[in-house]
């Protein structure tokens, strides 16, 4: 696609259940980046996917947490039991020969668990 | 360890000049980039420094020292628009893996 693409962009969720979270990179690139974002704060690193190379997981707060990337391409983020300080926005961001290693991010996923 | 440097707040006038300072500590140096993120917005990209000096893209320059492990992002004719978060990122190249290292950002308020 033209840009990296999430969904959903919003979601609120009862604490204890379960979310799914999408990025769909640019066409090309091979890195995919997941970040976290609580309001007023900075980029908190998740994971990193780098073409078949085992992921880079070092950034996952808890074993709540996980993400898969299949094909190369879409990536999915997985929070297992949500809790409140989960709530925050979750971007997802791409980069890749095609683009100069130039990171791009998607308009983010705004999660909020109530 | 590694870790980004820049300043958390700075205010400047509408029409003037500011400049936002970042250093950087890292194993490995990569590129640096700097990122505009307005309020409730993913952040966007600006410039890309891997060579020493500086580069200029309209209103906006940035400059790279690797000896130095700094960098600055120069806003030239501030706008009103311009009052955003700006990001420093360096590229490390540990291991196999090339993640970047974000600085907290430096919150910028231009006023009228």
């Amino acid at each position: 696609g033209a840009g990296v693409s999430q969904s959903p962009s919003n979601k609120v969720t009862e604490k204890g259940k379960d979310v799914e979270l999408r990025c769909d990179p640019i066409s090309g690139h091979t890195a995919l980046y997941w970040y976290r974002q609580s309001l007023g704060q900075g980029l908190e690193f998740l994971i990193y996917f780098q073409g078949n190379s085992a992921p880079d997981k070092s950034g996952l707060p808890s074993d709540r947490f996980s993400a898969e990337r299949t094909g190369g391409s879409v990536s999915t983020l997985t929070i297992q039991r949500t809790q409140q300080e989960d709530s925050a926005v979750y971007l997802c961001a791409s980069s890749g020969p095609v683009s100069g290693n130039t990171i791009y991010f998607g308009e983010g996923s705004w999660l909020t668990v109530v | 360890g590694q870790n980004i440097d820049q300043p958390t707040e700075m205010t400047a006038t509408e029409g003037a000049i500011v400049q936002i300072n970042c250093t950087y500590q890292t194993s490995g140096f990569n590129g640096l980039f700097w990122y505009q993120q307005h309020a409730g917005e993913a952040p966007t990209f600006l410039s890309y420094n891997v060579l020493d000096g500086l580069e200029e893209k309209g209103r906006f320059s940035s400059f790279l020292s690797r000896s130095k492990g700094y960098s600055y992002l120069l806003l030239k004719e501030l706008q009103m628009k311009d009052s955003a978060s700006y990001l420093c990122a360096v590229r490390s190249n540990a291991g196999n893996n090339r993640k970047l290292i974000w600085g907290l950002g430096t919150s910028l308020a231009v006023n009228p």
